[in-house]
């Protein structure tokens, strides 16, 4: 059965500089997704960034990015110039190319901006 | 575009009572149809996926059950709330087939106390 591993609770970052949050994943697919998600104080859960398993490019949407290491099984996030908007919990989540649809999901790590 | 619906936001039940919360979307057919619980300091728990109507799969047994009446209606019910079914309720849907890669899209959720 595949996992899914954040192994920061939380972690903070000053407003305009740039953290990392790790991931890490178990599965013996070769083929899947991979997603990060942001939860605000809202709880309403938005897609962040998304990345395909076959697809060695690391992607990127604005000041998000991420890290992909396929053979370390290893997922990052990069928050650039952050914003204190960008307090939230934020989950990753694995989901197999096949089957049923079902997405596996880590125990989050919670970001604090400072001002 | 495609919305989805969920309430109540909030909801106070007694031990014992009866629930049902509900879920709608707008905008697609044949949505693939979940329900997740978040329960405190924790991530994501899949209760329930449903692929089609009447088609209902459960990934945890417990007190809860899941009916899809509609195509785009997915309902979490429970004859007896138990304490211990208190938290964050999350539904969410994405896409069949071939469209993996798009992640979920989440409704706003609904926080169950059971006192």
């Amino acid at each position: 059965a595949q996992t899914v591993t954040q192994s920061q609770p939380e972690m903070s970052v000053q407003e305009a500089e740039t953290v990392t949050l790790s991931c890490t994943y178990d599965t013996s697919e070769s083929d899947y997704y991979l997603f990060w998600y942001k939860q605000p104080p809202s709880r309403q859960m938005i897609l962040v960034i998304r990345q395909e398993a076959y697809k060695q490019q690391n992607a990127t949407e604005n000041r998000f990015s991420v890290n992909f290491q396929k053979a370390a099984k290893s997922f990052s996030l990069k928050i650039s110039d952050s914003q204190l908007g960008d307090a939230a919990m934020y989950f990753c989540a694995y989901r197999s190319a096949g089957g049923t649809y079902k997405y596996i999901f880590g125990t989050g790590t919670r970001l604090k901006v400072l001002a | 575009s495609q919305t989805i619906h969920q309430w109540p936001a909030t909801l106070v039940q007694p031990v014992g009572s009866p629930l049902s919360l509900e879920c709608t979307v707008e905008g697609t057919s044949n949505p693939n149809l979940y329900w997740y619980r978040q329960a405190a300091g924790r991530g994501l728990q899949l209760l329930f996926y449903s692929v089609g109507i009447g088609q209902i799969s459960s990934e945890v047994p417990q007190n809860l059950s899941a009916s899809r009446p509609q195509d785009r209606q997915f309902i979490l019910s429970s004859k007896k709330l138990l304490l211990s079914d208190s938290g964050f309720y999350l539904c969410a849907w994405s896409r069949d087939r071939g469209w993996g890669n798009y992640g979920y899209t989440f409704g706003s959720g609904t926080r169950l106390t059971v006192v």
